[in-house]
Parts: C-alpha cells; sequence; structure tokens
C-alpha cells in the first residue's frame, strides 16, 4: 500500500500555464507538507495544513496555491508557470506535526520549457 | 527562524570506514533532532532521529549524538557500504513552531 502518493510523476509544461500537483496520504496523519527541492538540492518547506488549516506558509509566489479538500489530501495548483519553478516537488506527512516523523511522497519533477 | 548548517556539504570515504556529519543549529528550543537520507532519485526517509531528553541513540550501524549546549547533533555511520551513499538531511525543530528548516544536505559517497 502507497503510504503517500502524488501525481503526476513527472509534469513538462510551457511558461505561463497553469498546473496542479496531487497529494494523497493513507497513514491518517494530520499534518501535511508541500516542499519544493531545486537543483542543488535545498530542501524548502513551502506549506503545511492540520487538519485542513493552513499552518504554515512560506515566502512563496502567491501563484502557488495549496488547496486542503480533507486531511488527506493536499494539493498544489501553481499559475503562469515560470523557469524558476522547474524543481521537484515533494508532498508529505507526519502524524502530529513538525515535531514528528515526515514521510514523503515519491515527488513530482516539475519542468517549465 | 532557525538557521541551520551542515557540514562537510561533500563527503567521500571508503567502504568500512565511518563517517559523520554535523548539524548545528540556532534555536535553542529545538527538541526534535531528525536525520534523513535521499537516495538518488528517490524521496527522503528518516533513518533515525532523537529527541533532546536523550544524548545519543544507535541503530545497528547508524547513531545519532546531540550536544544541546553547543546546539549541534551529528550522525555516525560506520561500516560503512555503498548503499549508505547518499544526500543526509538534518531537519532539527522545536515541534510547535511554524517554520521547519532543513539542513543543505551533505552528500555522502561510499567508493569501494
Amino acid at each position: 500500500d502507497t503510504a503517500v502518493s502524488q501525481t503526476p510523476k513527472y509534469l513538462v509544461t510551457q511558461m505561463g500555464n497553469d498546473k496542479s500537483i496531487k497529494c494523497e496520504q493513507n497513514l491518517g496523519h494530520d499534518t501535511m507538507y508541500w516542499y519544493k527541492q531545486d537543483s542543488k538540492k535545498f530542501l524548502k518547506i513551502m506549506f503545511s495544513y492540520n487538519n485542513k488549516e493552513l499552518i504554515i506558509n512560506e515566502t512563496v509566489p502567491n501563484r502557488f496555491s495549496p488547496k486542503s479538500p480533507d486531511k488527506a489530501h493536499l494539493n498544489l495548483h501553481i499559475n503562469s508557470l515560470e523557469l524558476g519553478d522547474s524543481a521537484v516537488y515533494f508532498c508529505a506527512s507526519s502524524r502530529l506535526g513538525l515535531g514528528d516523523t515526515q514521510y514523503f511522497g515519491p515527488g513530482t519533477r516539475l519542468t517549465v520549457l | 527562524g532557525e538557521n541551520v548548517e551542515q557540514h562537510p556539504s561533500t563527503l567521500s570515504v571508503q567502504e568500512g570506514d565511518s563517517a559523520v556529519i554535523k548539524c548545528t543549529y540556532s534555536d535553542s528550543a529545538s527538541n526534535y533532532f531528525p536525520w534523513y537520507k535521499q537516495e538518488l532519485g528517490k524521496r527522503p526517509q528518516l533513518i533515525i532521529d532523537i529527541r533532546s531528553n536523550v544524548g545519543e541513540k544507535k541503530d545497528q550501524r547508524i547513531a545519532v549524538t546531540l550536544n544541546k549546549t553547543a546546539k549541534h547533533f551529528s550522525l555516525h555511520i560506520t561500516e560503512t557500504q555503498p548503499e549508505d551513499s547518499a544526500v543526509y538531511f538534518c531537519a532539527p525543530n522545536t515541534g510547535t513552531a511554524s517554520k521547519l528548516t532543513f539542513g543543505t544536505g551533505t552528500r555522502l559517497q561510499v567508493t569501494l
């Protein structure tokens, strides 16, 4: 059984387009996250939701908008894609929040042309 | 927010040798200290963690030591094997703050 899943695995798109990445966890966790990992492998948190409520909202362009329809899902919508958005995006979840093990999804490699 | 530094940024060891990676943090309220391993093309996965009420924790060939006074904790890998080659991240945090910072990563290469 997949614990944290993301779709799609790869996403290639043109500048200016709008795209979404979906994430689902079947671990029953309360907290979910979105991370961006750039080409230098730096892992940076973007957003965190606890029970559908936004608790971390790092300084990211407002072109990025997370949506949590229920506590098992956290989707990421990106408007007006730019070249610098190219990265691997990881979804993660944890049972109790930040001070607990994070379980990562397989990642979505986004390439903006 | 938490300032987190990892050293070294790259580490190359021969199979069978030991490897040590250090993570230095700034927030004295930090009480949870995990290490994640990310193999090439894969997701990060927790390999070991420690909480502030203990100074050391060991799991087979890997161990984590914590020095709260000096605000650093280290990952120790003994008898390294090629499958230990990966990027390792620390992520110290208070568990309640609204920020979470991962270290910049250490690329470990285990050569035959």
